[in-house]
């Protein structure tokens, strides 16, 4: 797996947009970023992932630098239930394994 | 979407008792299943690979006769922690994924208590 890298901890005020940050310099060509969340005392949940293009869903964005070193995952309007650990992953090509490292605990305040 | 159960939520348990945990796959077929354990304010560690019809791969540390894992059918994943004792206490998570390159689906945990 490329090595992530996410800063520990962030703070975003309510109904703001939350911009978490992740640098994967040593990502392959062909290997995916992935975003998951984990709310406390609960299984990661799948948040996006992409490969190089920008990647939209209900959730979230995911914006990824052209050299494919860095990503950010973007809460157009950050809600209290937002409040987890973010983890950024990119696995070996094809590997299905998830290797979590220590995310970023994003706590939004009111 | 995908969707991934785990049974039970929640046990607490003598020491010395085995306990199984069981993942499944909903509406879709894994032939490969992973097994995560966290510890309190800690991230998820990988224990072992699930796979369907052969024998678990472990993460260099994980006791494979300490945690027993069955993989019988393409939706069904069951983690047996034999003989717990309280340093067996903690979150454990199951995942699955059908598709290479697509993301795996994680259950909801079993936090497991040992006294």
């Amino acid at each position: 797996d490329a090595k992530t890298t996410q800063p520990p901890s962030m703070d975003c005020a309510e109904g703001r947009a939350a911009n978490l940050p992740c640098n994967h310099s040593t990502i392959s060509g062909n290997e995916y970023v992935y975003w998951y969340r984990q709310i406390h005392s609960q299984g990661p949940q799948y948040i996006i992932h992409g490969l190089k293009n920008n990647e939209t869903n209900e959730m979230a964005s995911l914006i990824i630098t052209e050299d494919r070193k860095s990503s950010t995952l973007i809460l157009p309007h950050a809600t209290l239930r937002d409040t987890a650990v973010y983890y950024c992953i990119a696995p070996s090509e094809g590997y299905q394994k998830v290797t979590f490292g220590t995310g970023t605990k994003l706590q939004v305040i009111p | 979407g995908a969707v991934v159960s785990q049974h039970p939520s929640w046990v607490i348990c003598k020491s010395g008792t085995s306990v199984k945990i069981e993942c499944r796959s909903l509406d879709f077929q894994a032939t490969t299943m992973f097994w995560y354990r966290q510890f309190p304010k800690q991230s998820l560690m990988l224990m072992a690979t699930s796979n369907e019809g052969s024998k678990a791969t472990y993460e260099q540390g994980v006791e494979k006769d300490k945690f027993l894992i069955n993989h019988a059918s393409l939706t069904l994943s069951t983690l047996t922690v034999t003989s717990a004792h309280p340093e067996d206490s903690s979150f454990y998570i199951c995942s699955a994924g059908g598709v290479v390159n697509q993301p795996q689906h994680f259950g909801d945990g079993t936090r497991l208590s040992i006294l």
